[in-house]
């Protein structure tokens, strides 16, 4: 089975900061990475995915992430935050198997004028 | 681009009563998932249907049964509804379950249950 950490549940930041969104992972096969983005009364929308090649993964509104085996992570970051980011962010791990997705808690993501 | 549609947006309900709700999947879009996100928390899948068969089953209750028709849509079906089934629930489509493909969320449906 797999499993998703997101270590922290808020970040405030302030606007054109740079910003970093964990996410760890465990699993026993080859996995699929997803970040989502929610924002209030939405539903999810795909930031990125990561599914092989390269380790470094760019997606919609300037995020990107990493993957990083070693260390079964794969962080979100964005260089400059805008007020309009502010959301609920969820990784997202698929295992090899099966079709399922498993989210983490979420990391609400806060940014301040 | 045609996306994901979830009926109704929203719906109240009272203790002990059903409830029925209806996910549109993307065209050509043959894999349907439902999952539940309460309040603050991460969306637990419950069930998702390939080619209307019931491909795979996460935390879903018993009282609860879904389907997937023909034409590809989905119901989810919910009955003795309790306090604790109110949350949001979410519907998702994806081509077959192939390596990777990510899944399209719908708007949601917000339950509640007074």
């Amino acid at each position: 089975a797999q499993s998703v950490t997101q270590l922290d549940s808020q970040v405030p930041v302030f606007e054109e900061a740079p910003v970093e969104l964990r996410c760890n992972y465990s699993s026993s096969v080859s996995v699929y990475l997803f970040w989502y983005v929610q924002y209030p009364n939405q539903g999810l929308q795909l930031l990125l995915k990561y599914l092989s090649g390269s380790t470094l993964v760019k997606g919609i509104n300037g995020f990107e992430a990493e993957f990083n085996k070693s260390q079964t992570s794969f962080h979100l970051r964005k260089p400059s935050v805008h007020i309009s980011d502010t959301a609920e962010y969820f990784c997202a791990v698929r295992g090899n198997t099966g079709n399922q997705f498993y989210f983490g808690t979420g990391t609400s993501l806060t940014v301040i004028p | 681009a045609a996306g994901v549609i979830q009926s109704p947006r929203h719906l109240i309900k009272e203790k002990r009563e059903t409830a029925t709700l209806k996910c549109y999947p993307i065209p050509r879009h043959d894999t349907v998932y439902w999952y539940q996100q309460g309040p603050g928390q991460d969306p637990q899948f419950l069930i998702s249907f390939y080619e209307k068969m019931q491909s795979d089953k996460g935390s879903i209750p018993d009282r609860f049964s879904a389907q997937q028709f023909s034409d590809y849509h989905s119901e989810l079906n919910m009955s003795s509804l309790e306090l604790g089934d109110s949350a949001l629930y979410f519907c998702a489509s994806s081509l077959e379950p192939g390596q990777g493909y990510e899944q399209y969320f719908g708007p949601g449906t917000r339950l509640t249950v007074t």
